[in-house]
């Protein structure tokens, strides 16, 4: 089954420290992950795809096929960091979008 | 551009009432959906269409229904309200062919009395 799994709902962190968003996926071929971020009453809007392995905002997420994962990372988090993330799966076959459930993101001055 | 549009941002309703949620897009993109966002379960696809003139469901369709009459607009339908579909909703978009990336509108707040 196609299954996108983020287990923590809620992660705070202080300003300046590291952050990793935890990202595991279920998915038989070749996926195509995604994170999409969401700041307070607004709108989703991609942050990063695994096929661009860019940079955006300071964050990088590296996709591991090995550990089915696409953990999203920022070495210093930021108060405008703070948001709802989501982490997404399609493939090749498929234009649908498979979400996890979310993990909210604090971040304390 | 405006990108992707919803109306309205905000509706109360009474159970049973119905009413119709609009999406439009000028991004000239073929693929639209409808997703419902609810506190600890993410964003659920409730239908799809790949193209003008047709419809798929997705994964929590009962109690919608969704009409593509053209290429920039993609309706959603609620006959009968419940409280159940307390939420809130996203259209998005997608181009055909190239990568799966989608485009969100800004999301309409229901509210089922």
């Amino acid at each position: 089954a196609q299954r996108v799994t983020q287990p923590e709902k809620l992660l705070s962190v202080f300003k300046g420290a590291p952050v990793e968003l935890k990202c595991n996926y279920s998915y038989s071929g070749s996926p195509e992950l995604f994170w999409y971020v969401q700041y307070s009453r607004q709108r989703l809007q991609l942050l990063l795809r695994h096929i661009s392995r860019e940079s955006i905002k300071g964050f990088t997420a590296d996709l591991n096929k090995g550990e089915t994962s696409f953990h999203l990372k920022k070495p210093f988090a930021q108060e405008e960091d703070s948001a709802m993330y989501y982490c997404a799966l399609s493939g090749l076959d498929t234009d649908k979008l498979i979400f996890g459930t979310g993990t909210r993101l604090q971040v304390f001055p | 551009n405006a990108g992707v549009t919803q109306t309205p941002k905000f509706q109360v309703l009474k159970t049973g009432q119905s009413m119709t949620l609009q999406c439009a897009q000028d991004m000239n993109h073929n693929s639209m959906y409808w997703y419902r966002q609810d506190p600890g379960m993410g964003l659920r696809l409730i239908y799809y269409s790949a193209s003008e003139g047709t419809t798929d469901k997705g994964e929590v369709p009962n109690g919608y229904n969704v009409s593509r009459l053209n290429k920039r607009e993609f309706s959603l339908r609620l006959e009968s309200a419940a409280p159940s579909q307390t939420s809130v909703y996203f259209c998005a978009t997608r181009r055909a062919g190239g990568r799966n990336e989608q485009f969100f509108g800004p999301g309409t707040r229901l509210t089922v009395l």
